[in-house]
């Protein structure tokens, strides 16, 4: 069965620290996979994708990630965090396949930035 | 930055009562989605649409109806409230091979 899953329900993660947020997929297809941001009371936005070629890929607000299709993860990094990135961050992977475009999502983590 | 628009921000309302909610997207994309998210839990779809006067039900079964009459349209009806549809719901849309963009979501709770 296809699933995301994010082992991390909750970090907290002092302002000015590196962060790493982890998501790993179980996926029979290629995967096109992506990180999406929820401040609260807000949709979700975009911070950056992965559909081919270079394995590590650069988002919005400085963040980046890295897949690795041998271990099938895909993690977030952001090397010094900013009060401001205390959110929910949440990974999302479809089938390159999928005309549709539906997005199987993990739960998410919540990440709390402590001064 | 996305527009796409969700109205209303928060809705209380009494059981057995009709609701719609409203998504719109002035982007011109084609393809339109509807999640349920919970706290603490993962986005579920519930709806998607490929176009005008195409929809699907997604994987999580909802109660709920949409249409997709006009492209930049996508309201979302619950004919019957009921306490078990208290959620957030969240509205997307994408073109074809793009991301997809979210509104910021309408809140419902259902007394």
């Amino acid at each position: 069965a296809q699933s995301v899953t994010q082992p991390d329900i909750h970090i907290t993660v002092s302002e000015g620290a590196s962060l790493e947020l982890r998501c790993n997929y179980s996926y029979g297809a290629t995967p096109y996979l992506f990180w999406y941001v929820q401040s609260p009371g807000q949709g979700l936005q975009l911070l950056l994708k992965y559909f081919s070629g270079d394995t590590l890929v650069q988002g919005i607000k400085g963040f980046e990630a890295e897949f690795k299709r041998s271990q099938s993860s895909f993690n977030l990094r952001k090397p010094s965090v900013h009060w401001s990135d205390a959110a929910e961050y949440f990974c999302a992977v479809v089938a390159a396949t999928d005309s549709w475009g539906k997005l199987q999502f993990g739960a998410g983590t919540q990440v709390v930035v402590t001064p | 930055e996305a527009d796409i628009y969700q109205t209303p921000r928060y809705l209380v309302i009494g059981t057995g009562k009709k609701i719609t909610l409203e998504c719109s997207q002035t982007m011109g994309h084609d393809k339109m989605y509807w999640y349920q998210q919970d706290p603490g839990m993962e986005l579920h779809l519930i709806h998607y649409s490929y176009g005008v006067n195409s929809t699907e039900k997604g994987d999580l079964s909802s109660e709920s109806t949409v249409s997709r009459i006009r492209t930049e349209h996508f309201p979302l009806t619950l004919e019957s409230a009921r306490p078990s549809h208290t959620s957030q719901y969240l509205c997307a849309s994408r073109m074809s091979g793009g991301p997809l963009h979210f509104g910021n979501g309408t809140r419902l709770t259902v007394t």
